[in-house]
């Protein structure tokens, strides 16, 4: 069956970095795209941007560009996220969610990680 | 683009018919939309993809419908495992956007 499990929940000073991992089973990993969506508490859905797991194409949310950088180790089924620069305003859970397929990179996301608590607080 | 959901939330008895409405500021490629549950706590559930297509497991109760610009959820008969916060999105241009979100609540 397929899975996502990320990593642990982050507690980070503002200014500082984290680096979220997402770890994938059950499907051939390459084939699928890998997207990064965010909650902040009590608040909608936001999407962060998008990563090809076969090569090293990445998209990006204008919002987050040159904060955010995507990347995966094929060897270990594993996408990471890394923000930097981070402010109170980016405490929120950081999802992973793989695109289900079919129309290259525009396809909704069929299966979700967990979700990873990032409290940026100094 | 911008995408609109209406209303805000519902309050409504289990075996009530849930209606929720999502409106882009545009229209949508190739009907590019899907709509996720989220129960708190949980990550969001793929419900529907191409605004009218049943994802893997999902109950028949469950309907998408519309195009274009105006795209509508329906829930025919309320469970009571489906009081939850339901979002729509689009995923046919970049950034992918969800809706604001509609919480069905238990009247």
């Amino acid at each position: 069956q397929v899975q996502l499990v990320q990593s642990g929940a982050e507690v980070q000073k503002p200014g500082a970095s984290v680096k979220v991992s997402c770890k994938a089973s059950g499907y051939t990993f390459i084939s699928y795209y890998m997207h990064w969506v965010r909650q902040a508490r009590g608040q909608g859905l936001e999407w962060m941007g998008i990563i090809n797991p076969s090569g090293v194409s990445t998209s990006y949310s204008q919002k987050f560009q040159g904060r955010v950088t995507m990347t995966r180790d094929t060897s270990t089924s594993t996408v990471y996220m890394e923000l930097s620069s981070l402010t109170s305003e980016d405490t929120a859970v950081y999802y992973c969610a793989r695109g289900r397929g079919g129309s290259g990179s525009y396809t909704a996301f069929d299966y979700w990680g967990q979700g990873t608590l990032v409290t940026v607080s100094s | 683009i911008v995408l609109t959901q209406s209303p805000g939330t519902l309050s409504l008895s289990p075996g009530e018919r849930v209606t929720v409405s999502c409106r882009a500021s545009q229209s949508l490629s190739s009907n590019f939309l899907a709509w996720y549950q989220q129960k708190p706590g949980q990550a969001p559930r793929l419900l529907i993809y191409g605004a009218s297509s049943r994802a893997t497991d999902i109950p028949d109760r469950f309907r998408g419908s519309g195009s274009g610009t105006d795209f509508t959820l329906t829930i025919s008969r309320l469970e009571p495992e489906d009081f939850a916060v339901y979002y729509c999105q689009q995923y046919g241009y970049s950034p992918r956007t969800f809706g604001q979100g509609t919480r069905v609540e238990i009247k």
